[in-house]
């Protein structure tokens, strides 16, 4: 199984911070990673796709990069609706999801 | 607009089994693969199961292999999973998704609002 391991698990900013958060494969994927933003109750939305793809609609302060076996979700100027939790997804080989970082306050 | 209702969740005793359902509207059902995502209380999101347009590749994460069975039904719109020999740490919020592509695991671009699964006796 390819683990995806993120970090931090919890993150503290500001609105207007610049936000970056990490996802590593445990054996290379290629591209083949997404992100998603999850708020309490509800179900995840898709920011990310082929690591740096904007899904249409996603406000473009949110990008993403990497390849192989390292990856970063950017949010370059956080907004008050940016407070949530963030999850890599890698589908190179099946599918799994990383821990999750709670961007809060 | 792709809406995605999931249905058939409840409390069930440990061992029991559970069908949930998910109907599609809003897009081709017939020419994405689906998949299963499910949340336990408080814990971060686990990929359970996926399937291919025509239900000929099914795929499943190893802590539900050969208790679930993922299925769909193209002239319903309708995407399925059985679980069998239910245990506590299947207790979760279980979405369905729709996948970008037609076969393989691909990233999820809906999601469908979520169905409880409570394991207990």
């Amino acid at each position: 199984d390819i683990q995806m391991t993120q970090s931090p698990s919890t993150l503290s900013a500001s609105v207007g911070d610049r936000v970056t958060i990490t996802c590593r494969a445990s054996q290379s994927i290629s591209t083949w990673l997404a992100w998603y933003q999850q708020k309490p109750g509800k179900a995840p939305k898709l920011l990310i796709y082929r690591a740096s793809s904007l899904e249409s609609g996603v406000p473009s302060r949110f990008s993403g990069s990497g390849s192989g076996t390292e990856f970063t979700l950017t949010i370059s100027s956080l907004q008050p609706d940016d407070f949530a939790t963030y999850y890599c997804q890698q589908y190179n080989t099946y599918s799994f999801f990383g821990g999750g970082t709670k961007v809060e306050i | 607009e792709v809406q995605l209702l999931e249905s058939g969740g409840g409390l069930v005793q440990p061992g029991g089994s559970l069908r949930l359902s998910c109907v599609a509207s809003g897009f081709t059902f017939s020419s994405y693969a689906l998949s299963w995502v499910r949340q336990a209380p408080g814990k971060g999101l686990e990929w359970v199961s996926g399937i291919s347009t025509s239900d000929d590749r099914t795929y499943y994460a190893d802590s539900v292999k050969g208790r679930f069975t993922i299925s769909r039904d193209n002239s319903k719109n309708t995407l399925y999973l059985q679980m069998n020999s239910l245990r506590a740490e299947d207790t979760a919020v279980y979405y369905c998704a729709k996948d970008r592509f037609g076969s393989g695991c691909n990233d999820l671009d809906y999601w469908g609002q979520g169905t409880l699964v409570t394991v207990s006796s």
